[in-house]
């Protein structure tokens, strides 16, 4: 079965940066992207941005074109995410979501979510 | 500030038929269709409907979604006790060429 296991909680600074990993099993990685969306607590859902599978395509939202990077490692049907320059206001639940066949932006699977907590 | 508008809460007694309410604009709904998905407490979103009105396999046809112009809806029929949870709806955006979502809508099964 499909499953998305994402990697355990962190505790970061301000300023500091974070990788949130995203082991995928259960489907051919590369016939599949991967997005990332968070939530900050309390708060409703954040797409970040979107990474093929296939050929390591990205689409960034706006908002965080200047501060993440997506990556994926085939070998290890992985997909990567870091956060750059950490604020307070970036404490959320990070989760990583498969890219649907009837849409990229259509999440039909998704990771247990990441906490990442910013705190001096 | 979510680009999709929804009410923050809603409600009903076991049995009911509730509806949630999503608004948006031309660049979204008005051009795209809609998706929904269903948060349980504590856990990730599931996704509960897609393409306005289709569900994936697995989900009960208790549920049903519909859209008109730029409004969409999500329908619960037979309300269940665990059908308590976070309800999202989410969207294409021509003009921010991504993924926008509501900012949820709490049901309580009272």
């Amino acid at each position: 079965q499909v499953q998305l296991v994402q990697s355990g909680a962190e505790v970061k600074k301000p300023g500091a940066s974070v990788t949130v990993s995203c082991k995928a099993s259960g489907y051919p990685f590369s016939s599949y992207g991967i997005s990332w969306v968070r939530q900050a607590p309390g708060q409703g859902l954040e797409w970040m941005g979107w990474i093929s599978g296939y050929d390591g395509k990205i689409k960034y939202a706006q908002k965080f074109q200047a501060r993440v990077i997506l990556t994926t490692d085939t070998s290890t049907s992985t997909a990567y995410m870091e956060l750059r320059g950490l604020r307070s206001d970036d404490t959320a639940v990070y989760y990583c979501a498969r890219g649907s066949s009837r849409g990229w932006f259509l999440f039909d699977f998704w990771g247990q979510g990441t906490l990442v907590n910013v705190s001096s | 500030q979510s680009v999709l508008t929804q009410p923050p809460s809603a409600s009903g007694t076991p049995g009911q038929r509730v509806t949630i309410s999503c608004s948006g604009s031309n660049s979204n709904i008005g051009s795209n269709s809609v998706n929904w998905y269903q948060q349980l407490s504590g856990t990730a979103p599931k996704l509960l409907m897609f393409s306005n009105n289709q569900r994936p396999s697995g989900v009960p046809d208790r549920f049903s979604g519909s859209k008109s112009r730029t409004s969409a809806s999500l329908a619960i029929s037979g309300l269940q006790s665990d059908d308590e949870a976070d309800y999202y709806c989410a969207a294409w955006d021509d003009s921010l060429n991504g993924p926008v979502f509501g900012g949820g809508t709490k049901l309580t099964v009272l």
